[in-house]
Parts: C-alpha cells; structure tokens; sequence
C-alpha cells in the first residue's frame, strides 16, 4: 500500500513558468512533509518542508501548499528554471523517530 | 543539522559477493535508516536501526540479505550480501534530529556484475 501518491510522474514546463506538484497521503498521523531535490547521480536535498499547522510555506520561488482536510500537499516552483530540472520526491512522517515514506518522484524538465 | 559521511561513494561487485556500506555522522543520533533507490525509482526503506538492539526491517527485506551493525549513537553499517545484478541500486543512510529534520548521506552506487 503506497502511503504517499505523487503526480505527475513527469512534467516539463517553460522556462520562466510555473511547476506544480501534487502529493496526497493517507495515514493522518503523518505530521512532517518535505520535499526534497535530487540531481542525477546525487543523493536527495531537502528542498522546502512543512508542518500541518500552517497552510503554506514559501521559501524563494519554492512554495508547498498543504490542504490537510484533503490530506494533499503540492510544490509550486515559480519563474522555473533550467536549473531547477531535477526528479522532486514528496515525502511524509510521523512524530517522533520515525522514517520517511516516499512518493514515486517527479521528473521535471525545465525548457528554455 | 547533522553530516553524514557514507562510504564507499560507488563499487562494482561479482555477483555472489558482499558489500559493507558504512555511515558515521559527526554527532549522536537515536535513530539511523537505511534505503534503497533502485534505478529511476524512489527510495525504499530497507530498515530502521537503533543502537544496541537488533535493526528492524521493513516488508520484503530480511536481515539475511541485508545486516545492519549500530555499534554506536554516530556509527552504522549495512551489508549487501551474496549480490546479484538486482541488487545494484544507491543505498542510502539517512539520520533525524528533532527540529533540523532528515538528513541523508550522498549515497553509495553499488552495480553488481
């Protein structure tokens, strides 16, 4: 059973454009949800995280907006960037010690 | 937050053989996890280790395969055993400390030949 669904599994985008990424989870003791960056043949970067208290988190052009009624969050990348092009995984967890579960990825290409 | 130095960075292995993937993280920390990122996939929790008690492993794992050592609060080791061409992925520690969140060594590139 997939905790975690991340769409779309790819996106390309315009350069200057908006990238927007979804996530919707289902265990309702999740209470952590970062995003994290990953270039090809590095290991992933925390990018922006968020906690169900608030309803968005900005930090420079990256955004996570959390629905928690919905039990969704998504990252908005504004004025994108070819720089930007990367696989994005949402992920969530539990308080306390506990693991993080992740979504399938995203692969975004940025194009100028 | 926390800084993790795993090693090796990468390896190419006979099959049948074992790899020792290790992390050590400049300070002390409960809890260390273990993934896997098979190629153009997620990352995968192989297991949670705790020091001073035998690791626990996630579905689909068993400690047969994948031995985990936690000698220490700073140190942790995962072996990748009796290797076949499946098993090359990254391996990935990974540590959480309160406030400052996850953080992640830079991975091990492990192909098996």
């Amino acid at each position: 059973q997939q905790q975690v669904k991340q769409s779309p599994q790819s996106l390309i985008v315009q350069k200057g454009g908006i990238s927007i990424i979804n996530c919707a989870y289902e265990n309702t003791a999740f209470d952590y949800f970062p995003w994290y960056q990953q270039f090809p043949g590095k290991g992933p970067a925390l990018l922006i995280a968020i906690r169900p208290d608030v309803s968005e988190k900005k930090e420079g052009r990256f955004t996570i907006s959390f629905n928690k009624s919905a039990k969704q969050f998504s990252l908005h990348i504004m004025d994108s960037q070819p720089g930007d092009s990367a696989t994005y995984f949402c992920a969530a967890s539990g308080s306390g010690n506990t693991p993080l579960v992740f979504g399938k990825g995203t692969r975004l290409s940025v194009i100028a | 937050s926390a800084v993790i130095s795993q090693k090796p960075s990468r390896d190419i292995c006979q099959r049948g053989t074992s790899l020792t993937i290790q992390c050590q993280v400049d300070s002390q920390v409960t809890m260390m996890f273990w993934y896997r990122q098979q190629p153009g996939q997620s990352l995968t929790l192989i297991a949670t280790a705790n020091q001073g008690s035998e690791a626990t492993y996630e579905s689909g794992f068993v400690i047969d395969k994948f031995p985990i050592s936690r000698p220490n609060l700073t140190f942790s080791t995962l072996t990748v055993s009796n290797m076949s061409p499946e098993d090359s992925s990254i391996y990935l520690c990974s540590v959480v400390q309160g406030s400052y969140g996850y953080t992640f060594g830079s991975g091990t590139r492990l192909t098996v030949v």
